[in-house]
């Protein structure tokens, strides 16, 4: 039962331009949601996250909108830029819960 | 300040071995996660440690284990290994209090490849 779920596993974007990544979760419980950015032969680093009580948390470049209706969150970065380019996974955490549950992730390309 | 380390980098076995995995936390971090990620899968949630006990395990068979030690660092062990368990480990870090953003902290992983 895959819980968070991100169904797209690649996008490609011009660098400039808008890179959105999409991610569902189906836990109503999950109050607390991270994005994880990961380049190749290196383990994946924290990147932004909200917390259910937001809707919206920027930070510079990057945009995480939390939409709890449609249990539907998704990183806005603006502009793209080729550095960009990695896997990106979401996950979500119950505060004061034992795990934290990743997506499959969706890997980024920004072309130059 | 060190980040988290692991080793080794690459383990390479075969059908039937046993194959074991470590992990040292950032200092100051108590908390050890060890996820799986096979080809083409996300971080699928292996265990938890804390205050060396095992707290959470993820769907897994009872041939993965680990154990974490009195320094923090821990150890996972695969027996009787599968062609189906290589992957990259990944070991991640989080200090006893929840961090501003509650995150974890991870290694570079190491990969196992079954043969």
């Amino acid at each position: 039962d895959q819980q968070v779920k991100q169904n797209s596993p690649s996008l490609s974007v011009q660098e400039g331009r808008i890179s959105i990544l999409n991610c569902d979760y189906t836990n109503s419980m999950f109050d607390y949601f991270l994005w994880y950015k990961k380049y190749p032969a290196e383990g994946p680093t924290f990147l932004i996250s909200i917390s259910s009580i937001k809707d919206k948390n920027e930070d510079g470049r990057f945009t995480v909108f939390l939409n709890k209706s449609a249990k539907h969150l998704s990183l806005h970065i603006v502009p793209s830029q080729p550095g960009d380019s990695a896997v990106y996974f979401c996950a979500a955490s119950k505060t004061g819960g034992f795990k934290t549950i990743f997506g499959a992730g969706t890997r980024l390309f920004v072309k130059a | 300040e060190a980040g988290v380390t692991q080793s080794p980098t690459h383990l390479i076995k075969t059908r039937g071995q046993q194959a074991t995995l470590r992990c040292s936390p950032i200092s100051g971090h108590t908390s050890v996660y060890w996820y799986q990620q096979a080809l083409g899968l996300g971080l699928q949630f292996l265990l938890w440690y804390d205050e060396g006990e095992e707290r959470n395990r993820g769907n897994f068979p009872p041939r993965f284990s680990g154990r974490q030690f009195p320094n923090y660092s821990s150890e996972l062990n695969v027996n009787a290994l599968e062609l189906e368990d290589s992957a990259l480990y990944l070991c991640a870090s989080s200090p006893r209090l929840a961090g501003r953003h509650n995150e974890q902290f991870f290694g570079p992983g190491t990969r196992l490849t079954v043969l």
